[in-house]
């Protein structure tokens, strides 16, 4: 496709239920993101993906957050277990350059909003 | 903390009026981003100014850097309602990527 997709748009989900997001970054890029948007608040950094190498997942927020790559494309977060702290935006990015790299420029989707009732 | 900060938190301009907001930030870094946030979806990446650069030009956009304040501004030319948005600098930082918390401007017509 032409840019970062992901799905579902909107998720309203039960506390405690698990939730999967989905991110499809654009052809080719090597490099994903996860980030967390609270309402009115920057982006938090979640978890970085850069080809076949192991995943940063740093800025993971607790155990009930992973996330895979399949494949260096498609991408999935999980939470499990959601809490009501976790209502918030989710987006995904990718890169066609590696983190840090002297033009790293990320191109965002139009994220997912998760609101955990 | 590596996040940058932004100022001011909220500006609201008429059409025609120019935008400028300011990023602060702690660390070297290797570039430093701005981009710009719709209705809280995706962002949209706007200009790139390198850590051995000092201006630069995008349309109506113009950004600076000052590695040694460490702090970058980006002015907005004879805003549009179009430009109503979030502004967020973002700073590259050989192997992170931090946002700062964003500029909310409002343009009204």
């Amino acid at each position: 496709g032409a840019g970062v997709s992901q799905s579902p748009s909107n998720k309203v989900t039960e506390k405690g239920k698990d939730v999967e997001l989905r991110c499809d970054p654009i052809s080719g890029h090597t490099a994903l993101y996860w980030y967390r948007q609270s309402l009115g608040q920057g982006l938090e950094f979640l978890i970085y993906f850069q080809g076949n190498s192991a995943p940063d997942k740093s800025g993971l927020p607790s155990d009930r957050f992973s996330a895979e790559r399949t494949g260096g494309s498609v991408s999935t977060l999980t939470i499990q277990r959601t809490q009501q702290e976790d209502s918030a935006v989710y987006l995904c990015a990718s890169s066609s350059s590696p983190r840090g790299t002297w033009e790293e420029t990320q191109y965002f989707g139009p994220g997912t909003r998760l609101l955990v009732l | 903390s590596q996040q940058g900060e932004e100022d001011p938190q909220a500006l609201s301009i008429q059409e025609g009026e120019n935008a400028t907001m300011n990023c602060s930030y702690k660390t070297s870094i290797n570039n430093l981003q701005w981009y710009r946030q719709n209705s809280g979806r995706g962002l949209v990446h706007l200009i790139l100014i390198r850590s051995n650069e000092r201006e630069k030009h995008s349309g109506r956009l113009r950004v600076t850097l000052d590695t040694s304040k460490k702090s970058s501004s980006l002015l907005i030319t004879a805003s549009r309602a179009a430009d109503t948005a979030s502004y967020f600098c973002a700073m590259n930082s050989w192997g992170k990527f931090q946002f700062g918390a964003g500029t909310q401007v409002v343009v009204t017509p």
